[in-house]
């Protein structure tokens, strides 16, 4: 099946730098990628939907200056987190989709960000 | 627009027990319905959806899942549950666009 990687799986950085997480389909070529938010004991929300080529979709009240994504290319997509503060310490969750077929979304397996 | 429901936050049952995960949706048109579980720490796995055909779709790892239409209702279900299916259960619907929406999920523990 199509697998999705995430690096790094978890990262512990300062207040006030900046974290750059990176999603991957490895054996697919993905034009939408998805950036999910998971807080503990909840459901993932949306962050935005990445598009090779163009600029991201972002979700209503999530700051596009802070949450920076690029989609340069058909198998990459990453989030920076800029300027990260303590509350932005969450997991978060990539997804690619396939555009053939069902045009399923496949998950990474998240990148634990922890702000001190 | 559409929504997905999970209306209990824990689930427990017994080694060997049939085990249900509940979930209601409302959707405009036809349902694309899935359901995902995530272990501790990590990504969310495929389990199974349903898109069209059989009401009863088969999964991953012996889960099976029952489409009511008129109940709007895609209940997880798995004949005996196994300590290792302890994890967290969603529930997702996938709207025209292609964008999929989650519900609040559901604590599944297996006790030995």
């Amino acid at each position: 099946g199509a697998v999705v990687s995430q690096h790094p799986s978890w990262v512990i950085c300062k207040s006030g730098t900046s974290v750059k997480i990176e999603c991957r389909s490895l054996d697919f070529q993905a034009t939408t990628m998805f950036w999910y938010r998971q807080f503990p004991k909840q459901s993932l929300m949306l962050m935005a939907t990445s598009n090779e080529g163009s600029k991201a979709t972002y979700e209503q009240g999530v700051e596009k200056d802070k949450f920076l994504i690029n989609h340069a290319s058909l198998t990459l997509s990453t989030l920076t987190v800029t300027s990260a503060h303590p509350e932005d310490s969450s997991f978060y969750i990539c997804s690619a989709r396939l555009e053939t077929g069902g045009r399923e979304q496949f998950f990474g397996p998240g990148t634990r960000l922890t702000v001190l | 627009a559409q929504s997905v429901a999970q209306p209990e936050d824990q689930v427990n049952v017994a080694e060997g027990n049939p085990l249900t995960v509940k979930c209601t949706y409302s959707v405009s048109g036809n349902p694309y319905l899935f359901w995902y579980v995530q272990y501790p720490n990590r990504g969310l796995q495929f389990l199974l959806k349903y898109i069209t055909g059989d009401n009863l779709v088969k999964g991953s790892y012996g889960f099976e899942a029952e489409f009511n239409k008129s109940q709007t209702s895609f209940h997880l279900k798995k004949p005996s549950a196994l300590v290792s299916d302890s994890a967290l259960y969603f529930c997702a619907v996938r709207d025209i666009g292609g964008n999929l929406f989650f519900g609040t999920g559901t604590r599944l523990t297996v006790i030995p």
